[in-house]
């Protein structure tokens, strides 16, 4: 499709177990970013990758989680030891560009249970 | 800390009646403000957004209100449709920085 494109769409899993989140962003979009939506709250940056630069980690809440971007292409976020709070939508979003115009196009989102 | 923030979790509205949604924010340095609406399982998308040298944009049935002073925006919907139904995001962008700050939503109910 055209969209951005995550996976997978729900995931439970045990504490203590590692995760791996997908997105596909849109072709072209060279702006590609990771956001968290815990219950009742509002959506939480994580990461921003823009090309080749190095990426902007400056959301990420712990050293357990870790991201990955090959190019333009796809991205992997990466949760080791989950812990039960790290439960929340995982959303990850493209955009054209290399400012920050605010239109971001966003995936369906990853669920992420941590029993 | 929560720099921007929607203080209405839920909001209900006849149909063919106006809503408001309304956002605070603190940070005065905030030059880009954007609405975004979320359905159920779906992620959000852009729905309008404002620059900080303007006080109002209006895209058709929507109307986005910004008060630098007060620093507050609002989302006018004129007429409210069955279909506006869904979670509405404000967020604030600052140029050169790489992330959206969002609200924690309003979650808008239009009622048939």
């Amino acid at each position: 499709g055209a969209g951005v494109s995550q996976s997978p769409s729900n995931k439970v899993t045990e504490k203590g177990k590692d995760v791996e989140l997908r997105c596909d962003p849109i072709s072209g979009h060279t702006a590609l970013y990771w956001y968290r939506q815990r219950l009742g709250q509002g959506l939480e940056f994580l990461i921003y990758f823009q090309g080749n630069s190095a990426p902007d980690k400056s959301g990420l809440p712990s050293d357990r989680f870790s991201a990955e971007r090959t190019g333009e292409s796809v991205s992997t976020l990466t949760i080791q030891r989950t812990q039960q709070e790290d439960s929340a939508v995982y959303l990850c979003a493209s955009s054209h560009g290399q400012r920050n115009t605010g239109e971001l196009f966003f995936g369906e989102g990853s669920r992420l249970t941590v029993l | 800390d929560q720099q921007v923030k929607q203080n209405s979790p839920s909001l209900s509205v006849q149909e063919g009646r106006i809503s408001i949604l309304n956002c605070d924010y603190t940070n005065s340095m905030f030059d880009y403000f954007l609405w975004y609406k979320k359905y159920p399982a779906e992620g959000p998308t852009f729905l309008i957004s404002i620059s900080s040298i303007k006080d109002k944009n209006e895209d058709g049935r929507f109307t986005v209100f910004l008060n630098k002073s007060a620093k507050h925006l609002s989302l006018h919907i004129v007429p409210s449709q069955p279909g506006d139904s869904a979670v509405y995001f404000c967020a604030a962008a600052l140029t050169g920085a790489n992330n959206l700050f969002f609200g924690t939503g309003t979650r808008l109910t239009v009622i048939p």
